[in-house]
């Protein structure tokens, strides 16, 4: 079975340019997560999907980040226009209905911005 | 303000012995608290949950503590080998919360041969 998948593993943009990351995970999984870890801090929440509806999304930390997951599967997460502390390791994470306290991560997006 | 503390510093031991971690907490009533594994360039594993009203579990050579008025967890690994080299995280769960946990920074641990 595969694990919760991320891409790109790693990207480098300028400050002011967009970047989408994409999150593939557990097949029959309802819940979705993203979370962020910036360098030397731990790693914090940004958003919760189950199938294609926010449940929250109090982490997300300004209107320059925009989730959606279509369909309910696979989850995009877009930084425009990004800023200089937007660089971190950005996580997704799934879970099952009914078992939402056991998340597999995927190995996240390093997003470095310039 | 809500915190939850690890050491920093890494932990160094030698192969064979008992590693012991520390997770405090502060201003939480966690409904639950878990363990993960992170090697580096990788995602979290879990390893365990330890629920408010639960003292102890175990799973194979890992042992987790919970102690709710001392506000702590230690996670335990023994027969340490340098395979369990990497680094701990604490999360925890909130009672009427959502499920969302909220991580320590994690623990390195170095397990030498």
């Amino acid at each position: 079975e595969a694990g919760v998948t991320q891409f790109p593993s790693h990207s480098v943009i300028e400050k002011g340019q967009t970047v989408t990351l994409r999150c593939d995970p557990i097949s029959g999984h309802d819940n979705l997560y993203w979370y962020r870890r910036v360098m030397g801090k731990e790693i914090k929440f940004l958003l919760h999907f189950v199938k294609e509806s926010k449940q929250d999304e109090s982490g997300m930390p300004n209107n320059r980040f925009l989730a959606e997951r279509t369909g309910g599967t696979y989850s995009t997460l877009k930084v425009q226009p990004a800023e200089l502390e937007d660089s971190g390791v950005y996580f997704c994470a799934s879970s099952q209905a009914g078992a939402q306290n056991i998340q597999y991560f995927g190995a996240g997006t390093r997003l470095s911005v310039l | 303000s809500q915190k939850i503390e690890q050491n920093s510093e890494a932990l160094n031991i030698q192969e064979g012995k008992t590693a012991t971690l520390t997770c405090n907490y502060t201003n939480y009533s966690p409904a639950y608290l878990q363990w993960y594994r992170q090697d580096p360039g990788r995602g979290p594993v879990f390893l365990l949950l330890i629920r408010e009203n639960e003292k102890e579990k175990r799973k194979e050579r890992l042992k987790v503590t919970f102690d709710t008025t001392l506000k702590q967890s230690l996670f335990h690994i023994t027969a340490s080998q340098p395979a369990d080299s990497a680094t701990y995280l604490c999360a925890l769960a909130v009672s009427g919360g959502s499920y969302i946990p909220t991580f320590g920074r994690g623990t390195s641990l170095i397990v030498h041969p």
